[in-house]
């Protein structure tokens, strides 16, 4: 599975967008990108995952550049419960095993 | 109502001891994983069964032995505890390994071994 490269650490005002982004240059064609988070204490949850085009759901967008080397998780509306370290993984679709990362701990701030 | 639950939340126990961590879902999934978040908070798998078969199993010590009664339940059985065991183990389930990518985690059992 490819290497992602997130940064360390992030903040966010409540109610604004969070832009977290994820670099995977080393990507090959059948590999998507997925995203999980893990809010402090918990199981991580899974939030979202995509292969070429850009995907939505009830809790996030995903952004894929055209040459898919670099992808961005969008929460729209960012709240206090959205404090959560963030894990962009990058692995072929039939492997079922996800390989965890460091992650971005977003930080919600009032 | 919970999806995956695991028994217990919490573990003490002293080193030497055996210990069985335990793991069920009601989501009526085939696949069921364990994983282990060390003080550092890097998260690795350690196992995965498939309809109560083994498929993954990374480069565990012998001391982990995972067991599959049914499809609903994997649980850990840890012998000979380790100061370096200590750790926050999670249970996960997909529907299956070809939907393997949408994993729903248990909320951990953290282990202390003194």
């Amino acid at each position: 599975d490819a290497k992602t490269t997130q940064p360390t650490s992030m903040d966010c005002a409540e109610g604004r967008a969070a832009n977290l982004p994820c670099n995977h240059s080393t990507i090959s064609g059948n590999e998507y990108v997925y995203w999980y988070r893990q809010i402090h204490s918990q199981g991580p949850q899974y939030i979202i995952h995509g292969l070429k085009n850009n995907e939505t759901n009830e809790m996030a967008s995903l952004i894929i550049t055209e040459d898919r080397k670099s992808s961005t998780l969008i929460l729209p509306h960012a709240t206090l419960r959205d404090t959560a370290v963030y894990y962009c993984i990058v692995r072929v679709g039939s492997n079922y095993k996800l390989t965890f990362g460091k992650g971005t701990l977003l930080t919600v701030n009032p | 109502d919970t999806a995956v639950s695991q028994t217990p939340k919490y573990l003490v126990t002293q080193m030497g001891n055996d210990k069985s961590i335990k793991c069920e879902q009601n989501l009526g999934h085939d696949t069921m994983y364990w994983y282990k978040q060390d003080s550092k908070k890097f998260l690795k798998i350690m196992f995965s069964y498939n309809n109560k078969e083994l498929i993954i199993n990374e480069t565990v010590p012998n001391r982990f032995s995972p067991k599959s009664p049914d499809k609903a339940h994997l649980n850990l059985h840890i012998n000979s505890l380790e100061l370096g065991d200590s750790a926050v183990y999670f249970c996960a389930s997909s529907q299956d390994l070809a939907l393997g990518y949408e994993q729903y985690f248990g909320p951990g059992t953290r282990l202390t071994v003194t």
